[in-house]
């Protein structure tokens, strides 16, 4: 069965520096979607990157990059040059199946950057 | 607003009562999903509508639950005889297609926080 772990609960991080938040993901699948998704207290789930998994290179968008690890089935987030208002929780989620935008979703790692 | 709406954005109810949760997504989107996430938990799938169509309700937890999309519009999500496990934050996604290719950004909105006494 598919599945996403997020190990970190919690993690910490002084402004303006980098983080990684960890993912590792399991699946039979042959072709599947690896995304972040942020979560501010506000509650609405806010997209952030995506990886396909014949993607050859990593993904980035902005501060926020993917370290895809295939063999390792690994998709950590990066994100640079972090900012308070990254504060929030942080879910890693892969879609499942081909022919639907279904997400199965971790359990959050919650990031706090402080000055 | 252009994103997705949910009502209402909090809910109090009784246990065994019957509840009404609200969605309207981006118009034009016509994939909608409904989610549910527990405290400390991420969201977990429940439903997917293609059009007015449930392609998927392999995630619903059992027959109390009930989902409707009768436009290929807003959606309803409805609960019947709710139970105190039923509290969680019930949130609405939609997308412009079932992509497969491209990123399939679900868009979310805020959840309708439910809380059975």
């Amino acid at each position: 069965a598919q599945k996403i772990t997020q190990t970190q609960p919690g993690m910490f991080v002084q402004e303006k520096e980098a983080v990684t938040l960890d993912c590792t993901y399991d699946t039979s699948d042959q072709s599947y979607g690896l995304f972040w998704y942020k979560q501010p207290s506000s509650g609405e789930m806010i997209f952030l990157i995506y990886q396909g998994s014949y993607d050859e290179q990593n993904a980035t968008e902005g501060r926020y990059s993917l370290n895809f690890q295939k063999a390792r089935k690994s998709a950590n987030l990066v994100i640079s040059a972090s900012q308070l208002g990254d504060s929030a929780m942080y879910f890693c989620a892969m879609r499942e199946g081909y022919n639907t935008d279904k997400l199965i979703f971790g359990t959050g790692t919650r990031l706090q950057v402080f000055p | 607003g252009a994103g997705v709406s949910q009502t209402p954005s909090n809910k109090v109810t009784e246990k065994g009562k019957y509840v009404e949760l609200r969605c309207d997504p981006i118009s034009g989107h016509t994939a909608l999903y409904w989610y549910r996430q527990s405290l400390g938990q991420g969201p977990e799938f429940l439903i997917y509508f293609q059009g007015t169509g449930a392609a998927d309700d392999s995630g619903l937890p059992n027959d109390r639950f009930f989902a409707v999309r009768p436009e290929g519009s807003v959606s309803t999500l409805k609960i019947q005889r709710t139970e105190r496990g039923d509290s969680a934050v019930y949130l609405c996604a939609s997308s412009s297609n079932p992509s497969g290719s491209g990123t399939g950004e679900l868009f979310f909105g805020e959840g309708s926080r439910l809380t059975v006494l």
